[in-house]
């Protein structure tokens, strides 16, 4: 979506190596969210940030860790990857909570 | 705590039949509901959604869905499918950290 860049598109590691993903935004929107999908499950929270320096666990944080020392950018970084963490992975920003969300195209990340 | 459940993994229909995707949220607090839609390989676009006001919500492109309280569901319907709308839908919530809660996500099949 225009306005919100997740990188890299695709992603295959090792197990217990670490691998960071970037989202980017151009909109200056103050909140950004990380999801994972996986089949059965729908989207998870990982993490969320609500401003720069700022961020809290979602649902799903063990073995993640974020930073956001930019406004427009969110890291999602898995410190030592494990094969339960092979997924795709959402990031989102929204101007105003849960009313008004954008998605981005997502990462799919493979641990092997 | 909020939560969704959509009662249906897979829904296959033949073209230009009506189909329902079954959804019913639990909250406690002000309600915020919304569909959104994801066609393979891409990310999630807003299909509709409720805040407040009129129970009947309606898509550009020929969806609607009808917030009723004392069933708790956001049933989403189209009177007539398409094979373009062969996609999984995601029903989803707002949740105290402004972030979306989202059901297991249900998989529309339109068959020609």
């Amino acid at each position: 979506d225009a306005g919100i860049t997740q990188s890299p598109r695709h992603k295959v590691t090792e197990t217990g190596t670490p691998v960071t993903l970037r989202c980017h935004q151009t909109e200056n929107h103050r909140y950004m969210y990380w999801y994972r999908q996986d089949p059965g499950h729908g989207l998870r929270l990982i993490h969320y940030s609500y401003g720069v320096k700022d961020t809290d666990k979602g649902e799903v944080s063990d073995g993640y860790s974020v930073s956001r020392s930019k406004t427009e950018d969110f890291l999602l970084t898995l410190e030592s990857a494990t094969s339960s963490q092979t997924s795709v992975y959402f990031c989102a920003i929204s101007v105003q909570g849960a009313t008004g969300y954008t998605f981005g195209s997502g990462t799919r990340l493979t641990v092997v | 705590a909020q939560s969704v459940t959509q009662l249906d993994s897979q829904v296959p229909v033949f073209e230009e039949a009506p189909v329902e995707l079954r959804c019913n949220y639990s909250s406690s607090v002000s309600v915020y509901l919304f569909w959104y839609v994801q066609y393979p390989n891409q990310g999630l676009q807003l299909l509709l959604k409720y805040l407040s006001g009129s129970t009947l919500v309606e898509s550009i492109n020929g969806f609607e869905a009808e917030f009723n309280k004392s069933q708790t569901s956001f049933h989403l319907r189209k009177p007539s499918v398409h094979i373009s709308d062969t996609a999984e839908y995601f029903c989803a919530t707002g949740g105290s950290q402004g972030n979306l809660i989202f059901g297991k996500g249900t998989k529309l099949s339109v068959k020609p």
